[in-house]
């Protein structure tokens, strides 16, 4: 079980808006460090979405957004496109400075 | 433009060790973090542990501790990860990834294609 929890699935119809939860504690999320996020479509390598919680990297598009408050964060997808399926990853550190990943999202469209 | 390209797939009996790698180009790669990530089959991504190329510092997760070993060789930029002794339960995709920052805290970007590591009697 991951320290960082996220639900195992969501799902929207085409057009839509879902947001994906990620949720840690006080030794992780809390304790101060940036949340990013990760997407994973079927048979490739993750591919980094968002960084320090809320900011894209050139090339993703602006219907990917993310936030952080207190011990948990969240990534919000608008206006859902087939190709958004895939799997989505949280990731954080812990006050040791070992990384973490959430236990991953899978989002059907 | 800055690339991580991973050994092929591999494999193995229980009991063989193994050695895969990472070789980064289109950067300095003394300059930033590579880190390990293993994807068992049908499950998420779980961090192994982080090198530094400069100095070879690296962090074990403690779930990799004693398990697995993190190197890296500055003269042919490549990273590597390898086992002793190889159980069926190693059997999974193993991503490298770089930090997108020079601090050993920091998102990853990018990844390398991964690699499949199949061990079976």
């Amino acid at each position: 079980q991951s320290v960082l929890t996220q639900p195992p699935s969501v799902s929207g119809a085409p057009g839509q808006r879902v947001t994906i939860s990620c949720t840690g504690s006080s030794s992780n999320i809390g304790a101060g460090y940036d949340v990013h996020w990760y997407q994973q479509l079927p048979g490739t390598a993750p591919k980094l979405l968002i960084y320090d919680n809320t900011n894209r990297p050139s090339g993703v598009p602006d219907r990917f957004s993310g936030s952080k408050s207190g011990t948990s964060a969240s990534l919000a997808i608008s206006g859902l496109q087939a190709e958004d399926e895939a799997d989505y990853y949280c990731q954080s550190y812990d006050n040791s400075l070992s990384g973490l990943f959430g236990g991953g999202t899978k989002l059907t469209v | 433009e800055v690339q991580l390209v991973q050994s092929g797939a591999e494999v193995k009996k229980p009991g063989e060790s193994l050695k895969i790698s990472c070789k980064a180009s289109g950067y300095i790669f003394t300059t930033y973090w590579i880190a390990w990530v293993r994807q068992m089959p049908g499950k998420g991504l779980e961090w192994m542990g982080i090198i530094y190329p400069a100095d070879s510092d690296t962090r074990y997760s403690p779930s990799f501790q004693g398990q697995v070993t993190i190197s890296a060789d500055k003269s042919i930029s490549t990273a590597s990860l390898q086992w002793s002794s190889l159980k069926a339960s190693d059997t999974a995709m193993y991503y490298c990834a770089r930090g997108r920052r020079t601090t050993v805290v920091t998102d990853f970007d990018p990844w390398g294609q991964g690699t499949l590591v199949t061990v079976s009697s």
